[in-house]
Order: structure tokens, then C-alpha cells, then sequence
């Protein structure tokens, strides 16, 4: 049974289109997030819902519009993709704010 | 001043040898510390989590956390070539609602 599962895992589209990519969690899990990984590995959190409210956003390009339709479930939906969306966007999910996160498997975003 | 800084690596070792990870925070209210792995190619996954001061043992990973000094550590016994990957420090500011990742240390375990 997998724990955090995200769609697609590979995302190749050209620049301009738009985009969504979907995270479900069967950890009955309270928080997920969304990170972004870029080339040089650094990992950095992008939102973060708590029962369903959003709770973190961090300073994303409003192209970036998150959603949360129930707990077990966040969507990513990027707008107008631009060269430097390019990189392994990561769901997570923790049972609460402050505990261990556990992470999916990552959907690899090329936009050319 | 970064809020969770990591030793620069890469980090290589042979094959036995004790591999030794360390990390400091900056926001001294910080009470919870992860340590995850990274393979190539695949997702971080948690290696362990400690919150008290003093040293938390699992298998061949200790983890060792000193909150006046603000630093939390990671110690591999008897590393193996298949502990080769990048291990990622994260720290829970207080309030924060959220995890601050460090950068990351790349650790090669030579056969």
C-alpha cells in the first residue's frame, strides 16, 4: 500500500501551458505540503494545508494555486509554466504541524 | 546566517567507519529535529526524529541533539556502501507550522 502517492511522475509540457499535479495520502494524516527540489537539491516547502485550510504559503508566484479538496488530498495547479518551474515537485504529509513528514515518490517537471 | 546549516560536503568515508553529519539551527526555541536520507533519484525518507537533549539510538543511526549549543547530529556506525546518499537535516521552529530543511550533506561510503 503505497503511503503518499503523486500523478504523474514525469510532466514534460512546453512553456506557457498549464499544468496540475495530484498528491494522495492514506496515512489518515492531518498536514500536507508541497515542496519543490530544484537541480542543486535544495528542498523548499511551497504550501502547507492543515485539514484541509491553508496554513503556509510561501512567497510562490501566484501562478501556483494549491488545493485541497478533503484531507487526504492536495493538487498543485501551475499556470502559465515558465523554464525555471522546472524541477521535482514533492507531496508530503505529516499527522500534525510539528511531527515527521513522510514523503511521495515526486513528480519530475521539465518545461522546455 | 542560514536557519538550519549543514556541514558542506561531499563527506566520504570507507566502509566500516563511523560517518559523523552535523547540523545547526538558528532559532533556539526549535523543538523538534528530523534526519532524513535522500537516494538519487527518490524521495527523502525518514531516518529518525529526536526532541529531548541527548543521544537517541535506532540500529547503526544515533542521534544526538545539544540545545544549548543548537546543534543536532547524525552518527552511522559501521557505514555501508548502500548508506551512500544525501542525509537532510530539518528543524521545527517553534510555531512555525512547518519543517526548515538544511541543504543537505552527500555521504560516499567507499567499499
Amino acid at each position: 500500500d503505497t503511503a503518499v502517492s503523486q500523478t504523474p511522475k514525469y510532466l514534460v509540457t512546453q512553456m506557457g501551458n498549464d499544468k496540475s499535479i495530484k498528491c494522495e495520502q492514506n496515512l489518515g494524516h492531518d498536514t500536507m505540503y508541497w515542496y519543490k527540489q530544484d537541480s542543486k537539491k535544495f528542498l523548499k516547502i511551497m504550501f502547507s494545508y492543515n485539514n484541509k485550510e491553508l496554513i503556509i504559503n510561501e512567497t510562490v508566484p501566484n501562478r501556483f494555486s494549491p488545493k485541497s479538496p478533503d484531507k487526504a488530498h492536495l493538487n498543485l495547479h501551475i499556470n502559465s509554466l515558465e523554464l525555471g518551474d522546472s524541477a521535482v515537485y514533492f507531496c508530503a504529509s505529516s499527522q500534525d504541524r510539528d511531527t515527521e513528514q513522510y514523503f511521495g515518490p515526486g513528480t519530475r517537471l521539465t518545461v522546455t | 546566517q542560514k536557519e538550519v546549516e549543514q556541514n558542506s560536503g561531499p563527506l566520504s568515508v570507507p566502509e566500516g567507519a563511523i560517518a559523523s553529519l552535523n547540523c545547526t539551527y538558528s532559532d533556539r526555541g526549535s523543538q523538534s529535529f528530523f534526519w532524513y536520507r535522500q537516494y538519487s533519484g527518490k524521495s527523502p525518507e525518514l531516518i529518525m526524529f529526536i526532541y529531548s537533549n541527548g543521544d537517541k539510538e535506532d540500529g547503526r543511526f544515533t542521534a544526538q541533539l545539544n540545545k544549548a549549543s543548537q546543534y543536532v547530529s547524525l552518527l552511522i556506525r559501521d557505514s555501508q556502501p548502500s548508506d551512500s546518499a544525501t542525509y537532510l537535516c530539518a528543524v521545527n521552529p517553534p510555531n512555525a507550522g512547518k519543517s526548515t530543511f538544511g541543504d543537505g550533506t552527500t555521504l560516499t561510503v567507499k567499499p
